[in-house]
């Protein structure tokens, strides 16, 4: 298993331009989530989604949108950039039930510089 | 709202004494607390989850305590080794909170 992927690793955008974070998971996991972390404020939930079909906001989702069509991906989009949103930004799944029943398994982080 | 804070301040052990991180949380009561471990460039790893009503739990070299009354969980790594350093973080809450992490560097 190839557990969670995240692509690109590396991305630098204007501010304005939009782009896709991709993310997929091979584990057949229905939770799945994005965060956002930056130097000394931890890792913050942007947006979840418990299934396919099914999403929801986190703590801080302004900026952010999501979709989750199949189990298998959880797309991270940015409609207009803004350099508040430099950061790492990772991906997790979990099995049905999710947090904080289940571990989340996370991806390696996409790094992120709107200039 | 809901509050987690770990010690920010980097934890130096020597190799082979135990390390003993806090998480000490406010607002909140949470019936479930997870722990993670952080490598630099990487994602998160989960090591442990604990719940209200089981005040210890063990793996391997690792233990966990879950005080409800502190509001508190301590993390201890026993028989460290210079790999165990990395910074750890806790979790908890309703859509899930993350402490800030404590940076650890286990001097061989």
């Amino acid at each position: 298993n190839a557990g969670v992927t995240q692509t690109p690793k590396f991305q630098v955008l204007k501010t304005g331009q939009s782009m896709t974070l991709q993310c997929a998971q091979d584990m057949n996991h229905e939770y799945m989530s994005w965060y956002r972390q930056d130097p000394g404020m931890g890792l913050r939930l942007i947006h979840y989604s418990v299934g396919a079909g099914i999403t929801d906001q986190g703590e801080v989702p302004n900026g952010y949108n999501v979709s989750r069509s199949t189990t298998e991906d959880f797309p991270l989009r940015l409609l207009s950039a803004a350099p508040s949103q430099t950061s790492v930004y990772f991906c997790a799944s979990s099995r049905a039930g999710g947090w904080p029943y289940n571990e989340q398994f996370f991806g390696p982080g996409t790094r992120l510089t709107v200039l | 709202s809901q509050k987690i804070e770990q010690n920010s301040e980097a934890l130096n052990i020597q190799e082979g004494k135990t390390a003993t991180l806090t998480c000490n949380y406010t607002n909140y009561s949470p019936a479930y607390l997870q722990w993670y471990r952080q490598d630099p460039g990487r994602g998160p790893v989960f090591l442990l989850l604990i719940r209200e009503n089981e005040k210890e739990k063990r793996k391997e070299r690792l233990k966990v305590t879950f005080d409800t009354t502190l509001k508190q969980s301590l993390f201890h790594i026993t028989a460290s080794q210079p790999a165990d350093s990395a910074t750890y973080l806790c979790a908890l809450g309703d859509k899930i909170i993350f402490g800030k992490g404590t940076r650890l560097h286990i001097l061989p």
